[in-house]
């Protein structure tokens, strides 16, 4: 069965570098998601992605953040100067209707 | 925006009882809920839906409830196992699943106890 893949599972970074993170979708999806779970709390809603552009996106989502589908394959999402808040843990994910998560990027930010 | 609360956050039970969780929302344009399931170290993963248009669907030892008039829908797992321990997350959804982002709940962890 197809699963969303994320690399790299674990990723420290310092304060104010860039991270990218990547994620490969279910190869028939149309929607593409990227999501974030601060440690013990909800899940959030982030960005959603569709026909090669944003379609929505949360607060949470600002200047720092960008998403880009650069190829046929993969999806990333990058964030240009990180933040000690900015530690969490990521989720991708991709629909055609329901859906299916990756199993996440753990980026830690000293 | 929607928001959903979840409750209990945590729920311990005795192997071959039953667990329920209880979600609310708030915005009445949502009308997809689904339950995701997380296991330790692993991706959520959909247990069950459930859409607007009904009001009740089971799938084994596992249903989800849903009310549209007071806003609230609930995951029954009946006769739970061990394996059944991981932490439960609900969601709710406008205009159906595709394209539209999922707001969850805060989780319940449940523990089975053998």
């Amino acid at each position: 069965e197809p699963e969303v893949t994320q690399t790299p599972s674990h990723q420290v970074t310092q304060m104010g570098q860039e991270v990218i993170l990547r994620c490969v979708p279910i190869s028939n999806h149309l929607y593409f998601y990227w999501y974030r779970q601060i440690l013990g709390q909800k899940v959030e809603f982030l960005v959603s992605f569709y026909n090669n552009e944003i379609s929505e996106k949360s607060e949470i989502f600002d200047d720092q953040f960008s998403v880009e589908r650069p190829d046929g394959s993969n999806f990333t999402l990058k964030i240009r100067s990180t933040k000690l808040e900015d530690s969490a843990m990521y989720f991708c994910a991709s629909s055609k209707e329901t859906q299916y998560f990756g199993p996440g990027t753990r980026l830690l930010v000293l | 925006g929607e928001n959903v609360e979840q409750h209990p956050s945590t729920l311990s039970v005795q192997e071959g009882d039953s667990a329920v969780i209880k979600c609310t929302y708030s915005d009445s344009a949502s009308n997809y809920f689904p339950w995701y399931k997380q296991e330790l170290g692993k991706r959520p993963q959909l247990i069950i839906d459930i859409r607007s248009n009904v009001g009740e669907k089971k799938d084994q030892r596992i249903a989800v409830t849903l009310n549209k008039t007071a806003k609230h829908f609930s995951l029954h797992i009946t006769e739970t196992q061990p394996e059944d321990s991981a932490v439960y997350f609900c969601a709710a959804s406008k205009d159906g699943a595709a394209g539209n982002k999922l707001t969850f709940g805060g989780g319940t962890r449940v523990l089975v106890k053998p």
